[in-house]
């Protein structure tokens, strides 16, 4: 079983980036694609990003492309969310999943990101 | 991008209630299709996927079925546990979305 432990709260103003991280841990490690996605208060879970832990890569959606990298760690099984120009309608809960076959079998808590001025 | 939406919005059910819910798809994405339930503060869980593969640890009053584009969600015999909220998910093609989500509650 595998275990995602994200990382806490966040706080920024409109404009500013906003880095998130999801540590692994587990005895099945192998193969590993984790995800990234969010939901806004109220609102439908929204996919944003995936990384391959084997070997880095990375694929994102469309509409965050041109602000978000997802990167990882070499030292340990932790990937980062990184998002940028936060607006407004950034707030939301972000949570890292683990993938199979395209759906999301292990999630972590959760991160909240709150923009506000 | 493909469109999920979900009937109803909520449903108000009593415990020993049969429930359905649906979902639909913007075009043709059989079988990749998932649902999860959620309840407030925590994350989601997978509940079925492939459409009507029930995932492990997952009680056997859920079920779910559908194919081309319509999907349904149901429970058997309504239990206390079961109040939250549902999600459909396609996983046919990027970027994968969810459905808005049917809250089950108690009438």
């Amino acid at each position: 079983q595998v275990v995602l432990v994200q990382s806490g709260s966040e706080l920024r103003e409109p404009g500013a980036s906003v880095r998130l991280s999801c540590e692994a841990s587990g005895d099945d490690l192998s193969d590993f694609i984790v995800h990234w996605l969010r939901q806004a208060p109220g609102q439908r879970l929204e996919w944003m990003a995936w990384i391959n832990f084997d070997n880095g890569n990375t694929y994102s959606s469309p509409k965050f492309r041109s602000r978000v990298t997802v990167s990882r760690a070499t030292s340990a099984i932790t990937t980062y969310l990184h998002l940028g120009s936060l607006q407004s309608a950034d707030t939301a809960v972000y949570f890292c999943a683990r993938e199979r076959g395209g759906t999301f079998i292990s999630w972590g808590q959760g991160s909240q990101v709150t923009v506000s001025s | 991008d493909i469109e999920m939406t979900q009937s109803p919005d909520t449903l108000s059910a009593s415990i020993g209630d049969r429930v359905t819910i649906t979902c639909r798809a913007s075009q043709t994405i059989s079988p990749w299709l998932a649902w999860y339930q959620q309840k407030p503060g925590a994350a989601p869980k997978m509940l079925v996927h492939r459409v009507s593969r029930l995932e492990t640890g997952v009680p056997s009053r859920f079920s779910g079925g559908g194919s081309g584009t319509d999907f349904t969600l149901t429970i058997s015999s309504l239990q206390p546990d079961d109040f939250a909220t549902y999600y459909c998910q396609q996983y046919n093609s990027y970027p994968l979305t969810f459905g808005p989500g049917t809250t089950v509650d108690l009438k």
